[in-house]
């Protein structure tokens, strides 16, 4: 059965960095697209972003454009975001999700941003 | 982008009672709209795939319909497990888009 498990979450200062993992499992992970989508506290689902299933085509919400980065690494089967100049407002629950409609998602990283 | 709007944002109903939850598009999605349920501390689950599909292990109390701009989600006869939030979503140009949400409450 698919399995995705995300990792990296943490408390980190404003402005600074932190990477995301999503080790996938259980389905041929080269051959999809894949999300990530966060949750802030008490509030609804929003898109952060997607790669294809090659990592040719990377797409972003604007309110992360310039900021953060997606990759994945195919030979691991993992999926990765890079988040840099981190604000108070990217506070939330990460969760990578497989492309489609298939409701194949993560349990989520938290993600703090505080001084 | 597709805008999803959701109504009512919040539905108070008791145990036993028939739930009906919208999701409206702002432009045609065709059936490529899905439903989650989602329970404090938890991921949010698939519920309905396609605009009526039951996903796996979904009871079938739980349907969908719907097709074009709108969508509605009904639950028959809720169970007490079934008080939570229900987002629709729908996967366009790549991206996803969500609503904003019903939350289900216990009258």
């Amino acid at each position: 059965q698919v399995q995705l498990v995300e990792s990296g979450g943490g408390v980190v200062q404003p402005g600074r960095s932190l990477r995301l993992s999503c080790a996938a499992s259980g389905f041929t992970f080269s051959s999809y697209g894949m999300h990530w989508v966060r949750q802030a506290p008490g509030k609804g689902l929003e898109w952060v972003a997607v790669i294809s299933y090659d990592g040719s085509n990377k797409y972003y919400a604007d309110s992360v454009k310039g900021r953060f980065t997606i990759s994945r690494d195919n030979s691991k089967n993992t999926l990765y975001l890079q988040m840099n100049s981190l604000r108070a407002e990217d506070t939330a629950v990460y969760y990578c999700a497989k492309d489609g409609m298939t409701g194949d998602w993560g349990q989520g990283t938290l993600v703090t941003v505080s001084s | 982008e597709i805008v999803l709007t959701q109504s009512p944002a919040t539905l108070s109903l008791s145990p036993g009672e028939r739930a009906t939850l919208s999701c409206r598009a702002s432009q045609s999605v065709s059936s490529y709209l899905a439903w989650y349920q989602q329970k404090p501390g938890q991921a949010p689950r698939l519920l309905i795939y396609d605009a009526s599909n039951r996903a796996t292990g979904i009871p079938a109390r739980f349907s969908g319909s719907g097709s074009g701009t709108d969508f509605t989600l009904t639950i028959s006869s809720l169970e007490p497990e079934d008080f939570a939030v229900y987002y629709c979503q729908q996967r366009s140009n790549w991206l996803f888009t969500f609503g904003q949400g019903t939350r289900l409450e216990i009258k």
